[in-house]
């Protein structure tokens, strides 16, 4: 099983719906982060969070919002999808700043 | 603002061949990650450096930390179509964030 696991791993939404994605791992690491990935944009960070109740934004957070529902486990939230918002996202932990950041296998989501 | 450029952006390359993709800032780091992304899978943690000169090695793939840790690369001796993927990298910043490029994507054809 991995040490990251995202669910859905693909979504296809319909714009202004409400849509969750969720994350937990077993690694054991108090931080976690939410990325997403497009094309010529990269990687970019939505919200990471150090720790049950140190939840930060990052440089991309409009528009979404997260909870730290244990250490174990982080979801993320599209409370207003957008079309815009179609892209690949990654949940991800490490545990430290510097250190490795294992990365989920990724969540496909489409809104229309 | 500290960022990471990479370059190329990307490559084709038969396999057998050799390559090198480029890690470049104009400010210093700490350290730098190397992490190859496969289609379908989350990034992958390849190697950090963290001296300045350092090489390491890992089977055909070399990654060099520059002198004065502005810059890193990494070379592929005789490329195989499992290199292909998306090679990324990643450092620290002195506000204590991680920032990205926007990688080399590699494709080794058979």
């Amino acid at each position: 099983d991995a040490d990251v696991t995202q669910t859905p791993r693909n979504r296809i939404t319909k714009t202004g719906k409400r849509i969750m994605l969720e994350c937990s791992q077993t690694k054991g690491h108090d931080r976690m982060y939410w990325y997403r990935q497009d094309p010529g944009l990269g990687l970019r960070l939505i919200y990471y969070s150090f720790d049950v109740k140190d939840i930060n934004k990052g440089e991309i957070s409009d528009g979404y919002s997260v909870s730290r529902q244990a250490q174990a486990k982080f979801s993320l939230s599209l409370e207003s999808a957008i079309p815009n918002q179609t892209a690949l996202y990654f949940c991800a932990t490490s545990p430290g700043y510097g250190n490795t950041i294992y990365f989920g296998e990724g969540s496909w989501l489409t809104v229309v | 603002t500290q960022l990471l450029e990479q370059s190329p952006q990307f490559l084709s390359i038969q396999e057998g061949e050799n390559l090198t993709v480029y890690c470049n800032s104009s400010s210093v780091f700490s350290s730098l990650q190397w992490y190859r992304q496969e289609p379908g899978e989350g990034p992958v943690l390849l190697v950090t450096v963290v001296t300045g000169g350092e090489v390491k090695k890992l089977k055909r793939l070399t990654f060099q930390f520059g002198d004065a840790r502005k810059d890193s690369s990494l070379h592929i001796t005789a490329a195989q179509p499992g290199d292909t993927g998306l090679y990324l990298c990643a450092g620290p910043t002195s506000n204590r964030k991680l920032i990205w490029g926007l990688g080399t994507s590699l494709a080794v054809n058979p």
